[in-house]
């Protein structure tokens, strides 16, 4: 079956650097945009990025544009989530998702980015 | 990019119908057929429920109904079960500049 599995989450210092993984299985990766949503503590979804199929078209939310960088590995089926200059609204669990361009059928479980001085 | 408009909660007794609404403008809810709805139970994955407006995924339940109107998209809850009680969370494309954006959430109580 589906499954997406996010790893990478963690406790850093503000300004620091953080890199999410999204491990993908069940399911042919390669043909499929990936998304990155985040749940701040005691508040709503937020898209935060997306990448298409092949990398070839990429969008940022304009809170995280310019400091947070979205990628994929077709060979491995993974996605990442490379996010530098990490602020205390950072702080969020963060999901992988999937399943259309412009909707998620497939969701990770979340990972919890927490940042802290 | 502002997030979408929803009521911050809804109410219904077990076998009522309840419907949440979700206000954007032209340049998103009203400007594609790209709504979906998700459920959310608290410590959990969000759950797909409604796409592109009124499709609903293989498995979940007729119950749920999706509809848009102007730049408004609702989504109907028929036959209210206790295991509905979750949070409830419109998107729409945005554009290809916002993309994808989403609401901010309704928390729906089974009485």
């Amino acid at each position: 079956q589906v499954q997406l599995v996010e790893s990478g989450g963690g406790v850093v210092q503000p300004g620091r650097s953080l890199r999410l993984s999204c491990a993908a299985s069940g399911f042919s990766f390669s043909t499929y945009r990936m998304h990155w949503v985040r749940q701040a503590p005691a508040k709503g979804l937020e898209w935060v990025a997306s990448i298409s199929y092949d990398g070839g078209k990429i969008y940022y939310a304009d809170s995280v544009k310019g400091r947070f960088t979205v990628s994929r590995d077709n060979s491995k089926n993974t996605a990442y989530l490379q996010m530098n200059s990490l602020r205390a609204e950072d702080t969020a669990v963060y999901y992988c998702g999937s399943g259309g361009d412009y909707d998620l059928a497939f969701w990770g479980q979340g990972t919890l980015v927490t940042i802290s001085s | 990019q502002s997030a979408l408009t929803q009521p911050p909660s809804a109410s219904g007794s077990p076998g009522q119908s309840v419907t949440i609404s979700c206000t954007g403008t032209s340049s998103d809810v009203g400007g594609y057929s790209y709504v979906s709805w998700y459920q959310h139970h608290p410590g959990k994955a969000p759950k797909l429920m409604i796409y592109e407006v009124s499709k609903r995924p293989s498995g979940v339940p007729d119950r749920f109904s999706g509809s848009k109107s102007g730049n408004t998209a609702s989504l109907t809850v028929s036959g209210l079960q206790a295991e509905d009680e979750a949070d409830y969370y419109c998107s729409s494309y945005a554009g290809s500049n916002n993309h994808l954006i989403f609401g901010g959430g309704t928390k729906l109580t089974v009485l």
